[in-house]
């Protein structure tokens, strides 16, 4: 199968910054998602990465390394609104995506 | 991205009951894709839609169960079959556009069976 672990919850302070990590199954990778989804909302597309580095989109960054499975969203100046739920979503050559576990992320005054 | 409009937005419905839900997208997309969604959980991948044809169903989704049509290109539905609470549950319409890799969500339809 291709397992996708990522941390359950993570709790941060406003303003701060947080990294939220996406490990996978390397064999047969072809790209990596990240997804937010506010309770009750249905997930919107934040990132896409299929090379090794970083993608940097505002305050949300994407990191991928290919050779170690792993993946992680570089969030900044944290804001209460980016509280919500991420979602690391890896297709695979021949399959459709397969969404990870997500990662509840709390952000604190 | 496509603007993407599912109906109905909510229902409560008996056990035993069938459902259709429908997802519309306002531009041609090459691939459309229901998930479930379970309270607390990530979304799981029920099948692929495809036009003029049979849906392509994962591991553990049966067609009878779970019927789907795509009579074109911005148009599909889903029907959960004689439903139990099980199948208490949010269902996802998913596309991927032309020429992009990224799936974009529509709104879901939260189904509650009593």
């Amino acid at each position: 199968g291709q397992n996708i672990d990522q941390p359950t919850e993570m709790t941060a302070t406003e303003g701060a910054i947080v990294q939220i990590n996406c490990t996978y199954q390397t064999s047969g990778f072809n790209g990596l998602f990240w997804y937010q989804q506010h309770a009750g909302e249905a997930p919107t597309f934040l990132s896409y990465n299929v090379l090794d580095g970083l993608e940097e989109k505002g305050r949300f960054s994407s990191f991928l390394s290919r050779s170690k499975g792993y993946s992680y969203l570089l969030l900044k100046e944290l804001q209460m609104k980016d509280s919500a739920s991420y979602l690391c979503a890896v297709k695979y050559y021949g399959q459709n995506f397969v969404f990870g576990p997500g990662t509840r992320l709390s952000v604190l005054p | 991205s496509a603007v993407i409009s599912q109906k109905p937005s909510r229902d409560i419905c008996q056990r035993g009951t069938s459902l259709t839900i429908q997802c519309q997208v306002d531009s041609q997309v090459t691939m459309m894709f229901w998930y479930r969604q379970q309270p607390g959980q990530s979304l799981t991948l029920i099948a692929t839609a495809n036009q003029g044809s049979e849906a392509t169903y994962e591991s553990g989704f049966v067609i009878d169960k779970f019927p789907i049509s795509r009579p074109n290109l911005t148009f599909s539905t889903l029907t959960v079959s004689n439903m139990s609470p099980e199948d208490s549950s949010i269902y996802l319409c998913s596309v991927t556009e032309i020429s992009r890799y990224e799936q974009y969500f529509g709104p879901g339809t939260r189904l509650t069976v009593t």
